[in-house]
């Protein structure tokens, strides 16, 4: 198994700041053939399904507003929220497919 | 537009079998690089993928459970099934399936809630 581990488990912010999620890989997750990290970063609020952020370390899916960016390689990666708005407070969780699937256990965002 | 929805039996007892069926639009499974996972999530705890089956019938399983787990899909009628086995109170979950892409799950379904009760 690769195991995800992140950091911290939750986070209290005020609107406008910037934080960052840490997520740690027991293995390194980039592809020796592609240069490619099978990362992901999903966000989940409330009562909703997961929401798919970046992929690929830090390739932000479509629609995702461009203050969520992804960063990292090999084994430890970050996702980074700039001026934090309301509508961000969330669970957020780090995912990789470098093997079968496997997830972090979640950050917790909430307002200070 | 892709959707996504899980259908499944609300409760069961310990020991039954849980049959859960994904009915999607907006993509095939015939379609070359397509694939659709499953994964749960206890109330209040995180993500744990269980599963998941691609274009060419391929299909993974988590280690931990693969046993006891079946993925099948139907491409003519756009739908992906699972079956846990032998379940317990420890199979109490939401269940999702979602789209996967290149490994990761880029639409989810709303989720099912399934209860392992005697």
């Amino acid at each position: 198994d690769i195991v995800m581990t992140q950091s911290p488990s939750s986070l209290a912010v005020s609107a406008g700041e910037t934080v960052t999620i840490n997520c740690k890989s027991s293995q390194s997750l980039l592809s020796s053939g592609n240069q490619k990290n099978y990362l992901a970063w999903y966000q989940q609020k409330p009562g909703q399904s997961p929401k798919l952020l970046i992929y690929l370390a830090s390739t932000r899916e479509s629609g995702v507003p461009d203050r969520f960016i992804g960063s990292g390689s090999g084994t430890d990666f970050t996702l980074t929220i700039s001026s934090v708005q309301a509508e961000d407070l969330a669970d957020y969780y780090c995912q990789q497919h470098y093997s079968y699937p496997t997830f972090g256990g979640g950050t917790k965002l909430e307002l200070k | 537009q892709v959707t996504l929805k899980e259908s499944g039996p609300g409760i069961l007892q310990p020991s039954q079998t849980l049959s859960l069926t994904c009915t999607f639009s907006g993509f095939s499974l015939s379609t070359y690089g397509m694939g659709v996972g499953w994964i749960r999530q206890p109330s209040g705890k995180g993500l744990e993928w269980l599963a998941n089956i691609w274009w060419d019938d391929d299909k993974y399983y988590n280690p931990s459970l693969k046993n006891r787990l079946t993925i099948s899909k139907d491409t003519s009628n756009n739908q992906a099934f699972l079956k846990i086995t032998n379940v317990d109170t420890a199979d109490t979950a939401t269940y999702y399936c979602a789209r996967m892409r290149w490994g990761h799950f880029d639409y989810w379904g709303q989720g099912v809630m399934v209860t392992v009760s005697s």
